[in-house]
Parts: C-alpha cells; sequence; structure tokens
C-alpha cells in the first residue's frame, strides 16, 4: 500500500522569504502523480501545483515550485517570497496511475509572520 | 456550474442513528471519491468510484456504505452512527484521464458531530 508522510506538522516562515514543507512517499508503482494542496481556515481544497512521475524536470507555478527526487520518494514544495495569504495548511497526495486512488499526508500547518 | 455540491453542510446525529450524506457534480466526471478529515488531521479516503456502478473501499472504510448509480451521484452512507464518526467530510471528483495529473475538485464539506 501507498503512504504518504509530511514529518513537519508547523512551520513559521517570515513575509517574502522562502519555506520548503517536505514530503516523502512510498510506493511500488511507477505509474503515479503528486500533488499539493493548500486548506485555508474556511476548509476549502485548492490546487497548488501538481507533478507527473515520468516528468523529470520540477514543476512551478508561479511562486511555488517542487524538488522531486523520484529515487529517494521525495516531493517538497517550495513557496518563494511568502505572503500572508500562503498561510494555511498544505498537504502532500499521492494518486496512483493505475487505481486511481488519491491519498494524503497528514498536513502541515504553515504560518507567516509579517 | 456548480461543481462538486454536498448536503447536508452541518449535521448532529445521536449515537446509532443512520444517516446519508449527498454528493453531486455535474461536471460528467467519472472518478468520485469520498474523504474524511478528522480536526488538525489529513484526509483519509474512504471511499470511491471510478464510474457508475463501480466502488472500492479506501484506507477507513468501516462504518460506511456507498453506491454510484449514476455519473453524477455518490452518497455515501453512515449506518448505527458512533462518536468515532465525528469529522468533516469531503467529496471530491476528477474526469480520469488517462495518463494525465487532471485536476480533482473538492465539495465544500459536510460537518458531522455524532453525540
Amino acid at each position: 500500500a501507498q503512504t504518504v508522510t509530511q514529518s513537519q506538522p508547523e512551520m513559521s516562515v517570515q513575509e517574502a522569504e522562502t519555506v520548503t514543507l517536505s514530503c516523502t512517499y512510498d510506493t511500488s508503482e511507477s505509474d503515479y502523480y503528486l500533488f499539493w494542496y493548500k486548506q485555508p481556515p474556511s476548509r476549502q481544497m485548492i490546487l497548488v501545483i501538481r507533478q507527473e512521475a515520468y516528468k523529470q524536470q520540477n514543476a512551478t507555478e508561479n511562486r511555488f515550485s517542487v524538488n522531486f527526487q523520484k529515487a529517494a520518494k521525495s516531493f517538497s514544495l517550495k513557496i518563494s517570497d511568502s505572503q500572508l495569504g500562503d498561510a494555511a495548511m498544505y498537504f502532500c497526495a499521492y494518486r496512483s496511475g493505475n487505481t486511481g486512488k488519491l491519498i494524503f499526508g497528514q498536513g502541515t500547518t504553515l504560518q507567516v509572520k509579517p | 456550474n456548480a461543481g462538486v455540491t454536498q448536503t447536508p453542510k452541518f449535521r448532529i446525529l445521536k449515537i446509532g442513528q443512520s444517516m446519508t450524506l449527498q454528493c453531486t457534480q455535474d461536471m460528467n466526471h467519472n472518478y468520485m471519491y469520498w474523504y474524511r478529515q478528522d480536526p488538525g488531521m489529513g484526509l483519509k479516503l474512504i471511499y470511491y468510484s471510478v464510474g457508475a456502478g463501480i466502488t472500492d473501499k479506501g484506507e477507513v472504510p468501516n462504518g460506511y456504505n456507498v453506491s454510484r448509480s449514476t455519473t453524477e451521484d455518490f452518497p455515501l452512507r453512515l449506518e448505527l452512527a458512533a462518536p468515532s464518526q465525528t469529522s468533516v467530510y469531503f467529496c471530491a471528483s476528477r474526469k480520469g484521464l488517462a495518463g494525465s495529473a487532471d485536476t480533482q475538485y473538492f465539495g465544500p464539506g459536510t460537518r458531522l458531530t455524532v453525540l
């Protein structure tokens, strides 16, 4: 069975600084996709960034980028130029390319200090 | 285009009662999912469906049942509610494009309390 682990329950960053959130996963599959979701206090789940496992190039979306290390099964999220609106809970997620099952890590609460 | 809708938004149940959480999507998505999120925790997959008539268990299926008679609807049934089922429940859907990291859309959630 696949598992997703986020080892940082809480992180904080100064506004305008850069922060990296960690995620590791375990799988024996070769076909899968990885995601980072943001959940603000409204509970809405917002897709931040996605990565196909077959792509070597790291995904980037504006201030958000990932460091995808396939051999190490690591998928960290880097937030540059942090803004107050980035404060939220962030979830790493794994989706099987075989079954379509999508599982989540435990989450990391990000605090942004002004 | 309403996306993924869930009803009710809030519900309080007594121990032993039953209820159905409704989920509907109007995007003609093949895949649908049910998750629960306990306070301060991540989302746990309860059940999912890859199309009408097909369902499969997720990580925490005990105490729940699902059905998928149409593409649009994916109700979650709680039989004999227990306090451990107090949680926020999210429904989600996606098209299911082969070889694609297609976007998964989430509903607003249902907050369920079992007393």
